[in-house]
């Protein structure tokens, strides 16, 4: 878990604005998520990348974007379609080795709405 | 795509006490099966885990099981203590985690 960390802890985003949540990892994985928690709720997973360079959608891309343009790094931006953003998002990576299908969680960014 | 189903949403069991929360899936191509306690505003930590091919697994006061032909787990938690309180997740992996909605566990004291 110390090796992946998110920033920022707590974000505010205004009506219409686009607003990145970052995510690093030192951990050497391929493989990074990143999911969406509502209060009381479970988490869904909005995208996925297994390699640099390419990332699929997840169950609730809409509204949602991402790059990865390095191994450590898995940004992902909440854009202003975007209508329903407030929750807890959390970043996780996975070694994709034999054996290594555990994922570790960032600490979280609770994206607020004003 | 993968659909994980968790019971029951909430659970409340005296200290020593035993609990289990019970999950089933729906791709039986899913081969991993991870489960994690998340306490209020913190990541999901990572418990115990099994893998498809392993019927149980323990670790001190906490079990899983696997049924891989009904496709179905669950997390067995022997002699509870009250920081067992907290919500649990079941998920499964095919390439990505699917998760079960949870289950909020109440050891009283």
């Amino acid at each position: 878990d110390g090796g992946i960390t998110q920033s920022p802890k707590y974000l505010f985003r205004k009506e219409g604005q686009n607003v990145t949540l970052s995510c690093e990892q030192n951990l050497n994985h391929d493989a990074m998520y990143w999911y969406r928690q509502d209060p009381g709720q479970g988490l869904r997973l909005i995208y996925y990348s297994q390699i640099v360079n390419d990332f699929q959608k997840g169950d609730i891309a809409e509204g949602y974007s991402v790059s990865r343009e390095k191994k450590e790094s898995f940004p992902l931006t909440v854009t202003s379609a975007q209508k329903n953003p407030t929750a807890f998002y959390l970043c996780a990576s996975r070694g994709t080795q034999a054996g290594g299908e555990t994922q570790y969680f960032g600490p979280g960014t609770r994206l607020l709405v004003l | 795509g993968e659909n994980v189903e968790q019971h029951p949403s909430t659970l409340s069991v005296q200290e020593g006490d035993s609990a289990v929360i019970k999950c089933t899936y729906s791709d039986s191509a899913s081969n991993y099966f991870p489960w994690y306690k998340q306490e209020l505003g913190k990541r999901p930590q990572l418990i115990i885990d099994i893998r498809s091919n392993v019927g149980e697994k323990k670790d001190q006061r906490i079990a899983v099981t696997l049924n891989k032909t009904a496709k179905h787990f669950s997390l067995h938690i022997t002699e509870t203590q009250p920081e067992d309180s907290a919500v649990y997740f079941c998920a499964a992996v095919r390439r990505a985690l699917t998760f079960g909605s949870g289950t909020r566990l109440q050891v009283q004291p």
